[in-house]
């Protein structure tokens, strides 16, 4: 099974709103990813969480805030977004440890509006 | 580190026609090569990858790609595409010596495969 869900899949929030994203994967993957992803862009690392630690952070806004409950679970916090924050969310998984990256399975998003 | 570059933005290909799509990446270590397939309004989803051994990999769908350490290639191919296949397709790499995961998936800009009737 090389399943990652995502929840919620749409979501439309307003500039003041706080909402989080969700994502679960039970493939014992101990490395989490958040990508954001603009129309006809390829995805952009935003985080990633390698065993449960924050690893990578690429200089994101504070008004997103990941978080790692488990090593099954990541969430994405959203507080005070702007408009151009509108994009898909991506949430990955990969084995982890080390020898390299051999393979990233991907859910399938969540459509985020900015109103 | 490691890029991968997609010259074609866009292929128009008709149905049943064979398809290359281009990929070249540059790392000056050994690497791992990925390519993806995001179908309308959904995530990505691994096509095949190559990791080590035989340089011909077959994926999904009747995808294969060939790994060409020479040329820095890793161009994906199907003898006869299926208007189903109209998609956007990624290409990406990473190190066999990093730490897995730990620096992310650097992807090509994409290229959308048309198929016409």
């Amino acid at each position: 099974d090389t399943e990652v869900t995502q929840t919620p899949k749409h979501l439309v929030m307003g500039m003041t709103n706080k909402k989080s994203l969700k994502c679960e994967q039970h493939m014992g993957h101990r490395a989490m990813y958040w990508y954001k992803q603009k129309a006809k862009k390829p995805p952009e690392l935003m985080f990633v969480y390698s065993y449960e630690k924050l690893s990578i952070n690429e200089s994101v806004p504070s008004r997103f805030s990941p978080e790692c409950p488990n090593s099954s679970l990541l969430n994405l916090h959203l507080h005070a977004l702007q408009p151009e924050d509108s994009a898909l969310y991506l949430c990955a998984s990969s084995q982890g440890g080390a020898g390299g990256l051999k393979a990233q399975y991907f859910g399938p998003g969540t459509r985020l509006l900015v109103l | 580190a490691q890029s991968v570059t997609q010259l074609d933005s866009q292929v128009p290909v008709f149905e049943e026609a064979p398809v290359e799509l281009r990929c070249n990446y540059s790392s000056s270590v050994s690497v791992y090569l990925f390519w993806y397939v995001q179908y309308p309004n959904q995530g990505l989803q691994l096509l095949l990858k190559y990791l080590s051994g035989s340089t011909l990999v077959k994926g999904i769908n009747g995808f294969e790609a060939e790994f060409n350490k020479s040329q820095t290639s890793f161009h994906l191919r199907k003898p006869s595409v299926h208007i189903s296949d109209t998609a956007e397709y990624f290409c990406a790499v990473s190190s066999s010596h990093s730490g897995g995961g730990a620096d992310g998936l650097p992807f090509g800009k994409g290229t959308h495969l048309i198929i016409q009737p």
